[in-house]
């Protein structure tokens, strides 16, 4: 596709509830990042794919929290029994990595999700 | 871990003036480091970025410099626009990890 996509845009849930967020990298691009944004703050790491490997799962916040990707290329972020503080925008990047180090990422336009 | 520092967190200036960011990081072994541009409400866009193979790149108005001794980098805007309001992340990657780290942001402010 043209840009990375993310769904659903918005989400609404009741606490306790679980969501899951899908992101589908731009094609071609063999990794991909989740990352997490709460209002007004920073750009917070929760996890990275290589193809459908995940190296690096130190960012994920708890237990309540999985990604997986399959057949290297859409990805699901699991919220299980969500929590008011999980409320943030998550944010989904990919970037095409070839053997060569420093790559740009290139984001979507987020799902918003709003615990109530 | 690897950590990135920015600063400042809030910058106001009056259109045309320059307006500089900096960015310090702790993992020595970081090799590539952009910069993105958050609009409200929007994606965070790349704007430019350098590898540290590289001490200095430009892009029109855009400047980015990098001390790798001092594991210093910044972005430098000239001639700043209302249109150049937005928030502002610098970002570091290690070559061990991939994993590309961002900064607390800097929002910029330019006053007509």
């Amino acid at each position: 596709g043209a840009g990375v996509s993310q769904s659903p845009s918005n989400k609404v849930t009741e606490k306790g509830k679980d969501v899951e967020l899908r992101c589908d990298p731009i094609s071609g691009h063999t990794a991909l990042y989740w990352y997490r944004q709460s209002l007004g703050q920073g750009l917070e790491f929760l996890i990275y794919f290589q193809g459908n490997s995940a190296p690096d799962k130190s960012g994920l916040p708890s237990d309540r929290f999985s990604a997986e990707r399959t057949g290297g290329s859409v990805s699901t972020l699991t919220i299980q029994r969500t929590q008011q503080e999980d409320s943030a925008v998550y944010l989904c990047a990919s970037s095409q990595f070839v053997g060569v180090k420093g790559e740009a990422i290139y984001f979507g336009e987020g799902s918003w999700l709003t615990v109530v | 871990g690897e950590n990135v520092e920015q600063h400042p967190s809030t910058l106001s200036v009056q259109e045309g003036d320059s307006a500089v960011i900096k960015c310090t990081y702790s993992d020595s072994a970081s090799n590539y480091f952009p910069w993105y541009k958050q609009e409200l409400g929007k994606r965070p866009q790349l704007i430019i970025d350098i590898r540290s193979n590289v001490g200095e790149k430009k892009d029109q108005r855009i400047a980015v410099t990098l001390n790798k001794t001092a594991k210093h980098f910044s972005l430098h805007i000239t001639e700043t626009q209302p249109e150049d309001s937005a928030v502002y992340f610098c970002a570091a990657e290690s070559y061990n990890t991939d994993k590309l780290i961002f900064g607390t942001g800097t929002r910029l402010q330019v006053f007509p």
